[in-house]
């Protein structure tokens, strides 16, 4: 069955430099979400989009920003990378209204900022 | 501020007996807990949920208890296998169409 795809799997920046996550969902899901797991830390929930539109926002930092595309796929966009942002990043897609029941998490993306 | 909190960074289990990993969350307005197991390099799995409405749910090996009025949910897993070694992360949210906040994770080993 198809999954959540996430790409790339992993990606080395410099400080201040520009990155940019993608996020396939599950076909027919509508609603994905951005986490991010720094080490030894529990996911933080990031953003979420729901048809294409902001649903709700966690911590996320004003220099990231994110959007849901036409074919649903996500993609989360950092500006002027901290060395703290080195951390794996999780999508997950559901559908609207199964909620937490049918989350369905990517294998994620780790970003590593030198 | 920690809403979902696992006070174990770990446990060490042998093979054949219970494993019991435990939750407890400080919002009163969490309706649905939900355990994910996360292997190195892969994102979380769904486990097993309950919601506020339950005090217990059973799948298989696994089952989830949960007490709402000490804030508090546990996984028992009996009995333990050596696959069962990963992250465990206790989940919450408000309502089924809501984000979760996750827990710390607990790190469950069990040998032979």
């Amino acid at each position: 069955a198809a999954g959540v795809i996430q790409s790339p799997r992993h990606l080395i920046k410099e400080k201040r430099e520009t990155a940019t996550l993608k996020c396939y969902p599950i076909p027919r899901h509508d609603t994905v979400y951005w986490y991010q797991q720094g080490p030894g830390q529990d996911p933080q929930f990031l953003i979420s989009f729901y048809e294409k539109m902001q649903s709700d926002k966690g911590s996320i930092p004003d220099r990231f920003s994110a959007q849901q595309f036409s074919d649903y796929h996500s993609e989360l966009n950092m500006s002027s990378l901290e060395l703290g942002d080195s951390a794996l990043y999780f999508c997950a897609s559901s559908l609207h209204g199964v909620g937490g029941l049918g989350y369905t998490f990517g294998s994620g993306t780790r970003l590593t900022v030198v | 501020d920690q809403q979902v909190k696992q006070n174990s960074p770990s446990l060490s289990v042998q093979e054949g007996r219970i494993s019991i990993l435990n939750c407890d969350y400080t919002n009163s307005m969490f309706d649905y807990f939900l355990w994910y197991k996360k292997y190195p390099a892969e994102g979380p799995t769904f486990l097993i949920s309950i919601s506020s409405i339950k005090d217990k749910n059973e799948d298989g090996r696994f089952t989830v208890f949960l007490n709402k009025s000490a804030k508090h949910l546990s996984l028992h897993i009996v009995p333990s296998q050596p696959g069962d070694s990963a992250v465990y992360f206790c989940a919450a949210s408000r309502d089924n169409t809501d984000k979760l906040i996750f827990g710390t994770g607990t790190r469950l080993q069990v040998f032979p």
